[in-house]
Protein backbone atom coordinates (compact mmCIF):
# COMPACT_ATOMS: atom_id res chain seq x y z
CA UNK A 1 0.00 0.00 0.00
CA UNK A 2 1.77 3.12 -1.12
CA UNK A 3 2.31 6.11 1.39
CA UNK A 4 4.47 9.15 1.97
CA UNK A 5 6.67 8.01 5.29
CA UNK A 6 7.94 10.88 7.53
CA UNK A 7 10.58 10.91 9.97
CA UNK A 8 10.88 11.22 12.61
CA UNK A 9 7.17 10.89 13.97
CA UNK A 10 8.67 12.89 16.98
CA UNK A 11 11.44 15.20 17.90
CA UNK A 12 11.70 17.03 21.31
CA UNK A 13 15.06 19.38 21.12
CA UNK A 14 16.34 22.25 22.18
CA UNK A 15 16.01 25.73 21.23
CA UNK A 16 19.03 26.70 18.91
CA UNK A 17 19.82 23.01 17.74
CA UNK A 18 19.24 22.06 14.17
CA UNK A 19 16.45 19.80 13.59
CA UNK A 20 15.66 17.82 9.83
CA UNK A 21 12.97 16.05 9.11
CA UNK A 22 12.21 13.37 5.98
CA UNK A 23 9.90 12.65 3.67
CA UNK A 24 9.66 9.69 1.27
CA UNK A 25 6.84 10.69 -1.41
CA UNK A 26 4.63 8.16 -3.39
CA UNK A 27 6.39 6.42 -5.93
CA UNK A 28 5.61 8.43 -9.11
CA UNK A 29 4.31 11.44 -7.75
CA UNK A 30 5.89 14.27 -8.93
CA UNK A 31 5.00 17.60 -6.37
CA UNK A 32 5.84 17.42 -3.18
CA UNK A 33 4.23 19.64 -0.42
CA UNK A 34 5.68 20.86 3.00
CA UNK A 35 2.94 21.97 5.88
CA UNK A 36 2.59 23.06 8.98
CA UNK A 37 0.09 22.33 11.55
CA UNK A 38 -0.46 24.53 14.68
CA UNK A 39 -3.61 25.32 17.08
CA UNK A 40 -3.25 28.34 15.86
CA UNK A 41 -2.53 28.99 12.90
CA UNK A 42 -4.28 26.10 11.29
CA UNK A 43 -2.30 24.46 8.34
CA UNK A 44 0.39 26.96 6.54
CA UNK A 45 1.57 25.96 3.40
CA UNK A 46 5.26 26.63 3.84
CA UNK A 47 7.00 24.72 0.40
CA UNK A 48 6.14 22.76 -2.99
CA UNK A 49 8.00 20.74 -5.35
CA UNK A 50 7.59 20.07 -8.73
CA UNK A 51 10.16 17.41 -10.13
CA UNK A 52 12.09 18.73 -7.44
CA UNK A 53 12.28 22.06 -8.53
CA UNK A 54 11.57 24.58 -5.96
CA UNK A 55 8.18 26.10 -6.72
CA UNK A 56 6.87 28.21 -4.19
CA UNK A 57 8.55 28.74 -0.32
CA UNK A 58 7.01 32.19 0.33
CA UNK A 59 5.65 30.23 3.71
CA UNK A 60 8.63 29.60 5.12
CA UNK A 61 10.63 31.35 7.60
CA UNK A 62 13.50 32.31 5.06
CA UNK A 63 16.55 32.75 7.87
CA UNK A 64 16.21 29.76 9.74
CA UNK A 65 13.98 26.85 7.33
CA UNK A 66 15.43 25.28 4.01
CA UNK A 67 13.45 22.90 2.40
CA UNK A 68 15.40 20.32 -0.63
CA UNK A 69 14.79 17.28 -2.77
CA UNK A 70 17.90 15.91 -3.24
CA UNK A 71 16.33 12.95 -5.67
CA UNK A 72 12.84 12.04 -6.25
CA UNK A 73 12.89 9.56 -3.19
CA UNK A 74 13.46 12.49 -0.95
CA UNK A 75 12.58 15.55 0.26
CA UNK A 76 13.80 17.43 3.37
CA UNK A 77 12.84 20.11 5.72
CA UNK A 78 15.45 21.82 7.98
CA UNK A 79 15.34 24.13 10.71
CA UNK A 80 18.30 26.05 12.08
CA UNK A 81 18.26 27.24 14.54
CA UNK A 82 14.94 26.11 16.06
CA UNK A 83 12.69 28.06 18.19
CA UNK A 84 10.04 27.68 20.76
CA UNK A 85 7.23 28.92 18.06
CA UNK A 86 8.28 26.14 15.90
CA UNK A 87 6.62 23.59 17.75
CA UNK A 88 4.37 22.16 15.23
CA UNK A 89 3.29 18.87 13.89
CA UNK A 90 4.70 18.71 10.31
CA UNK A 91 3.15 16.99 7.61
CA UNK A 92 4.19 16.29 3.89
CA UNK A 93 2.13 15.38 0.89
CA UNK A 94 2.51 14.09 -2.16
CA UNK A 95 0.43 14.03 -5.30
CA UNK A 96 0.54 13.44 -9.13
CA UNK A 97 -0.32 16.54 -10.96
CA UNK A 98 -0.17 17.01 -14.63
CA UNK A 99 -2.09 20.71 -15.44
CA UNK A 100 -5.31 19.51 -13.59
CA UNK A 101 -5.73 19.33 -9.95
CA UNK A 102 -4.77 15.98 -8.43
CA UNK A 103 -5.18 14.96 -4.93
CA UNK A 104 -2.85 15.03 -1.60
CA UNK A 105 -0.87 11.99 -0.37
CA UNK A 106 -0.40 13.40 3.40
CA UNK A 107 2.17 11.75 5.57
CA UNK A 108 1.66 10.88 9.51
CA UNK A 109 3.46 14.41 10.36
CA UNK A 110 6.70 15.09 12.16
CA UNK A 111 5.28 16.47 16.10
CA UNK A 112 8.05 18.88 16.74
CA UNK A 113 8.81 20.36 20.24
CA UNK A 114 11.29 22.71 20.68
CA UNK A 115 12.11 23.51 24.65
CA UNK B 1 -7.22 34.42 -4.32
CA UNK B 2 -8.73 31.78 -3.32
CA UNK B 3 -9.84 31.11 0.20
CA UNK B 4 -11.66 28.72 1.81
CA UNK B 5 -14.22 29.38 5.03
CA UNK B 6 -15.85 26.65 7.48
CA UNK B 7 -18.24 27.71 9.36
CA UNK B 8 -17.96 26.23 13.20
CA UNK B 9 -14.74 24.62 14.49
CA UNK B 10 -16.69 22.41 16.15
CA UNK B 11 -19.74 20.77 15.74
CA UNK B 12 -21.50 17.98 18.15
CA UNK B 13 -24.19 15.55 16.64
CA UNK B 14 -25.59 12.15 18.15
CA UNK B 15 -25.09 9.28 17.15
CA UNK B 16 -27.72 8.18 14.22
CA UNK B 17 -27.95 12.03 13.29
CA UNK B 18 -27.18 14.09 9.97
CA UNK B 19 -23.63 15.78 9.94
CA UNK B 20 -23.54 18.42 8.10
CA UNK B 21 -20.28 20.41 7.75
CA UNK B 22 -20.28 23.65 6.00
CA UNK B 23 -17.58 24.90 3.34
CA UNK B 24 -17.56 28.04 1.07
CA UNK B 25 -14.61 29.18 -0.71
CA UNK B 26 -13.67 31.99 -3.54
CA UNK B 27 -12.41 31.36 -6.72
CA UNK B 28 -11.99 33.02 -9.86
CA UNK B 29 -12.31 30.23 -11.80
CA UNK B 30 -13.99 26.88 -11.69
CA UNK B 31 -12.05 25.18 -8.85
CA UNK B 32 -11.49 21.76 -7.82
CA UNK B 33 -12.26 20.79 -4.15
CA UNK B 34 -11.81 18.64 -1.71
CA UNK B 35 -12.57 17.18 1.61
CA UNK B 36 -9.56 15.89 3.90
CA UNK B 37 -10.39 13.70 7.35
CA UNK B 38 -7.97 14.33 9.88
CA UNK B 39 -8.26 11.40 13.26
CA UNK B 40 -6.06 12.21 16.21
CA UNK B 41 -2.49 11.83 15.49
CA UNK B 42 -3.13 11.37 12.11
CA UNK B 43 -2.63 12.74 8.25
CA UNK B 44 -4.99 14.10 6.65
CA UNK B 45 -7.27 11.57 4.35
CA UNK B 46 -8.91 12.07 1.32
CA UNK B 47 -12.39 11.67 1.80
CA UNK B 48 -14.23 12.78 -1.78
CA UNK B 49 -13.02 15.36 -4.32
CA UNK B 50 -15.15 17.53 -7.12
CA UNK B 51 -13.40 18.34 -10.25
CA UNK B 52 -15.83 18.60 -13.42
CA UNK B 53 -19.08 16.54 -14.18
CA UNK B 54 -21.92 15.11 -11.71
CA UNK B 55 -22.09 17.80 -8.75
CA UNK B 56 -23.43 15.51 -5.99
CA UNK B 57 -20.38 13.38 -4.75
CA UNK B 58 -20.26 10.29 -2.98
CA UNK B 59 -17.02 9.56 -1.04
CA UNK B 60 -15.92 7.12 1.80
CA UNK B 61 -17.71 6.07 4.69
CA UNK B 62 -21.17 6.82 3.52
CA UNK B 63 -19.91 10.99 3.38
CA UNK B 64 -20.99 12.92 0.39
CA UNK B 65 -20.60 16.52 -0.97
CA UNK B 66 -22.43 18.74 -3.38
CA UNK B 67 -20.96 21.58 -5.56
CA UNK B 68 -23.27 24.56 -5.47
CA UNK B 69 -21.35 26.97 -8.15
CA UNK B 70 -24.34 29.71 -7.45
CA UNK B 71 -23.75 29.28 -3.50
CA UNK B 72 -19.86 29.18 -3.71
CA UNK B 73 -20.49 26.22 -1.36
CA UNK B 74 -19.41 22.58 -1.19
CA UNK B 75 -21.27 20.91 1.78
CA UNK B 76 -20.30 17.79 3.28
CA UNK B 77 -23.15 15.30 4.46
CA UNK B 78 -23.69 11.50 6.12
CA UNK B 79 -27.28 10.92 7.19
CA UNK B 80 -26.07 8.91 10.11
CA UNK B 81 -23.60 9.72 12.36
CA UNK B 82 -21.29 6.91 13.77
CA UNK B 83 -18.73 6.66 16.81
CA UNK B 84 -15.66 6.62 14.42
CA UNK B 85 -16.40 9.88 12.27
CA UNK B 86 -15.22 11.77 15.58
CA UNK B 87 -12.58 13.58 13.97
CA UNK B 88 -11.30 16.74 12.18
CA UNK B 89 -12.28 17.61 9.06
CA UNK B 90 -10.94 19.93 5.99
CA UNK B 91 -12.25 21.80 3.04
CA UNK B 92 -9.66 22.41 0.48
CA UNK B 93 -9.60 24.46 -2.69
CA UNK B 94 -7.33 24.33 -6.04
CA UNK B 95 -7.52 26.25 -9.22
CA UNK B 96 -4.40 24.97 -10.87
CA UNK B 97 -3.38 21.81 -9.24
CA UNK B 98 -0.05 23.95 -7.88
CA UNK B 99 -1.32 25.23 -4.16
CA UNK B 100 -4.22 23.91 -2.46
CA UNK B 101 -5.81 25.89 0.03
CA UNK B 102 -7.08 24.87 3.13
CA UNK B 103 -10.19 26.25 5.54
CA UNK B 104 -9.52 25.99 9.03
CA UNK B 105 -11.42 22.65 10.04
CA UNK B 106 -14.44 21.74 11.95
CA UNK B 107 -13.76 19.15 14.78
CA UNK B 108 -16.95 16.39 14.58
CA UNK B 109 -17.72 15.38 18.16
CA UNK B 110 -20.05 12.17 17.81
CA UNK B 111 -22.31 11.41 21.27
CA UNK B 112 -23.24 8.23 21.91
Amino acid sequence: DARVTQTPRHKVTEMGQEVTMRCQPILGHNTVFWYRQTMMQGLELLAYFRNRAPLDDSGMPKDRFSAEMPDATLATLKIQPSEPRDSAVYFCASGLFWGLAGELFFGEGSRLTVL
Amino acid sequence: AQSVTQLGSHLSVSEGALVLLRCNYSSSVPPYLFWYVQYPNQGLQLLLKYTTGATLVKGINGFEAEFKKSETSFHLTKPSAHMSDAAEYFCAVSETGNQFYFGTGTSLTVIP
